[in-house]
């Protein structure tokens, strides 16, 4: 079956290091997403991918970026961890082309906890 | 950048009884969907609204598209325990942004036994 995996699922860091969060998705889908979620704000959108080699920015994009070197993978990474960023993070994707539509659909999450 | 607000932010239910939650929005969308968040895993899509007016229902609950397009509606009878979770309005404006949403703060849904 078709999926969207995320991982890890759970990581610590410390302050001013370099992470990377990884998603990868089997549906073939041209569009994935990064959010957030923190109490109080839902999801918030960080960045996303319309298809390969391109990149947008979210609402909340400082201090993260995104690459986009294949369909199947859009892997998040925060330059230099920052306390603000704890929160957990979901990967989405979803289709809307001549091949039809479909809504997004999200990954388990990973929780990041800066220290 | 658009918003939209959520409401109720929480509620606590016996089983049995009825819910309805709502989103309303600054900004005009063309589809409106509502997701279920469980502990620990990501947002499930419950239902899809592509047109102003559109009620549709997916078992024990009912959605509708506002026909002003600013708004959302689900209503969820005869709740069970398992209707617990974080329900999230989302929206999306279409054109160039087709691809994305905008997400309400969600609602914390407990239901009492």
């Amino acid at each position: 079956d078709a999926e969207i995996t995320q991982s890890p699922r759970h990581k610590i860091t410390e302050t001013g290091r370099q992470v990377t969060l990884a998603c990868h998705q089997t549906w073939n889908h041209n569009n994935m997403f990064w959010y957030r979620q923190d109490l109080g704000h839902g999801l918030r959108l960080i960045h996303y991918s319309y298809g390969v080699q391109d990149t947008n920015k979210g609402e909340v994009s400082d201090g993260y970026s995104v690459s986009r070197s294949n369909t199947e993978d859009l892997p998040l990474t925060l330059e230099s961890a920052a306390s603000s960023q704890t929160s957990v993070y979901f990967c989405a994707s979803s289709e809307h082309s001549t091949r039809g539509l479909t809504e997004q659909y999200f990954g388990p999450g990973t929780r990041l906890t800066v220290t | 950048g658009q918003q939209l607000n959520q409401s109720p932010q929480s509620m606590f239910i016996q089983e049995g009884e009825d819910v309805s939650m709502n989103c309303t929005s600054s900004s005009i969308f063309n589809t409106w969907l509502w997701y279920k968040q469980e502990p620990g895993e990501g947002p499930v899509l419950l239902i899809a609204l592509y047109k102003a007016g559109e009620l549709t229902s997916n078992g024990r609950l009912t959605a509708q598209f506002g026909i002003t397009r600013k708004d959302s509606f689900l209503n969820i009878s005869a709740s069970i325990p398992s209707d617990v979770g974080i329900y999230f309005c989302a929206g999306r404006s279409g054109g160039t942004s087709y691809g994305k949403l905008t997400f309400g703060q969600g609602t914390i849904l407990t239901v009492h036994p």
